[in-house]
């Protein structure tokens, strides 16, 4: 079974800083992960996909990267800003039929 | 591109009651759908996977008798939530998998409350 965890599962930064968010993951044989985020009361954005052949992705001030031997994934962001403040998610297929599996999510507060 | 809503967005009903929550694909036909449920902060558990012109699968510990699910087209699947208790109140958000792509694109949620 599948369990995808992230760490820290809240962190609060002043504006301006270069943060981390990791993702880890049990079952190595995935061939994508995937970051969201998530405002309060509201669905997911996709922010990136990785593909299991590659190593990482970027998307503006995002870079996502995926090391599949070793579990993890980390989710770059750099000069963060108050509109950064949200959850994120990162989640991986899991079965024949693409379900995901989610982490619980890093709640992450950028004070201005 | 690959825009999914739901409708409602938030519905409160009483206990008893049934609600119905579509999710419907806009710009894309998705062959496969899932519906999630998400309790206060916590993350994304999947409650059902819905295919289009068969029968949906669900999780373990999910009623399917419960939780109704039809995906009647390419684009539509609906969740029915039957005879709902307050324990049903929660954040339930769909999402929709183009079917030859990788992503799947997640509806803005529906909350739902029952008194």
């Amino acid at each position: 079974k599948q369990e995808v965890t992230q760490i820290p599962a809240a962190l609060s930064v002043p504006e301006g800083e270069n943060l981390v968010l990791n993702c880890s993951f049990t079952d190595s044989a995935i061939y994508n992960l995937q970051w969201f985020r998530q405002d309060p009361g509201k669905g997911l954005t996709s922010l990136l996909l990785i593909q299991s052949s590659q190593r990482e992705q970027t998307s503006g001030r995002l870079n996502a990267s995926l090391d599949k031997s070793s579990g993890r994934s980390t989710l770059y962001i750099a000069a963060s800003q108050p509109g950064d403040s949200a959850t994120y998610l990162c989640a991986v297929p899991f079965g024949a039929g693409n379900m995901l599996t989610f982490g619980g999510g890093t709640r992450l507060m950028v004070k201005p | 591109g690959a825009v999914v809503s739901q409708h409602p967005s938030w519905v409160i009903c009483k206990s008893g009651t049934s609600v119905k929550i579509e999710c419907r694909s806009l710009d894309f036909q998705a062959t496969t759908m899932f519906w999630y449920r998400q309790f206060p902060k916590q993350s994304l558990m999947l409650m059902a996977t819905s295919n289009e012109g068969s029968k949906a699968t669900y999780e373990q510990g999910v009623e399917k008798d419960k939780f109704l699910i039809n995906h009647a087209s390419l684009t539509l699947s609906t969740l029915t939530v039957t005879s709902a208790h307050p324990e049903d109140s929660s954040f339930y958000i769909c999402s929709a998998h183009r079917t030859g792509a990788y992503e799947q694109y997640f509806g803005p949620g529906t909350r739902l409350t029952v008194t």
